[in-house]
């Protein structure tokens, strides 16, 4: 059962767009939703996360957004990059004791 | 300075063999795991351990045993290697409860 449900799949956006991901999940028990970067051949890295008592976070191009009610979230890239080429997973976890991985969406910002 | 490393980076060996991966980490964290990330990137948590104890087996065939010689360590042993393990295997660790924010590498297994 996936705990975690993330679209789209695969993305194509043109340099400068905004790149947006989104997640949803079941379990409400989750209290911390992170998001990573993956490149290949590597592990996959933290980028981001919000905890559900806040409805938006910011860190530079990237933004959560957060609905409690919907139990949705999504990533948005700002100004997407060439350099922002990558797999990216949403994910969830319980009190940060188990995390729990969407099945990854691949970025392909075009020149 | 690597704050999560893996070894080795790649593995092929023929179905049937044992194998194992180490890991160790140098964050002084408590908490290591290991995931198996498939063909279509799908990432799984296998195990965790706290303090060196197994606080989760998600449902890993009796095959795979994790180690835990110190809370820096976690190795992973696999008896009896089957086409079906051929994956990328990835440490990580954090402290319970905080953010989980430091994978390795990866080791990629291919069993022939």
């Amino acid at each position: 059962q996936q705990q975690v449900k993330q679209s789209p799949q695969s993305l194509i956006v043109q340099k400068g767009g905004i790149s947006i991901i989104n997640c949803a999940y079941e379990n409400t028990a989750f209290d911390y939703f992170p998001w990573y970067q993956q490149f290949p051949g590597k592990g996959p890295a933290l980028l981001i996360a919000i905890r559900p008592d806040v409805s938006e976070k910011k860190e530079g191009r990237f933004t959560i957004s957060f609905n409690k009610s919907a139990k949705q979230f999504s990533l948005h890239i700002m100004d997407s990059q060439p350099g922002d080429s990558a797999t990216y997973f949403c994910a969830a976890s319980v009190a940060g004791n188990q995390f729990y991985f969407g099945t990854g969406t691949s970025l392909t910002v075009i020149p | 300075d690597t704050a999560v490393s893996q070894t080795p980076k790649y593995l092929v060996t023929q179905m049937g063999n044992d194998k194992s991966i180490k890991c160790e980490q140098n964050l002084g964290h408590d908490t290591m795991y290991w995931y198996k990330q498939d063909s279509k990137k799908f990432l799984k948590i296998m195990f965790s351990y706290n303090n060196k104890e197994l606080i989760i087996n998600e449902t890993v065939p009796n095959r795979f045993s994790p180690k835990s010689p110190d809370k820096a360590h976690l190795n992973l042993h696999i008896n009896s290697l089957e086409l079906g393990d051929s994956a990328v295997y990835f440490c990580a660790s954090s402290q319970a409860g905080a953010s989980l924010g430091h994978f390795g590498a990866g080791t990629r297994l291919s069993v022939l």
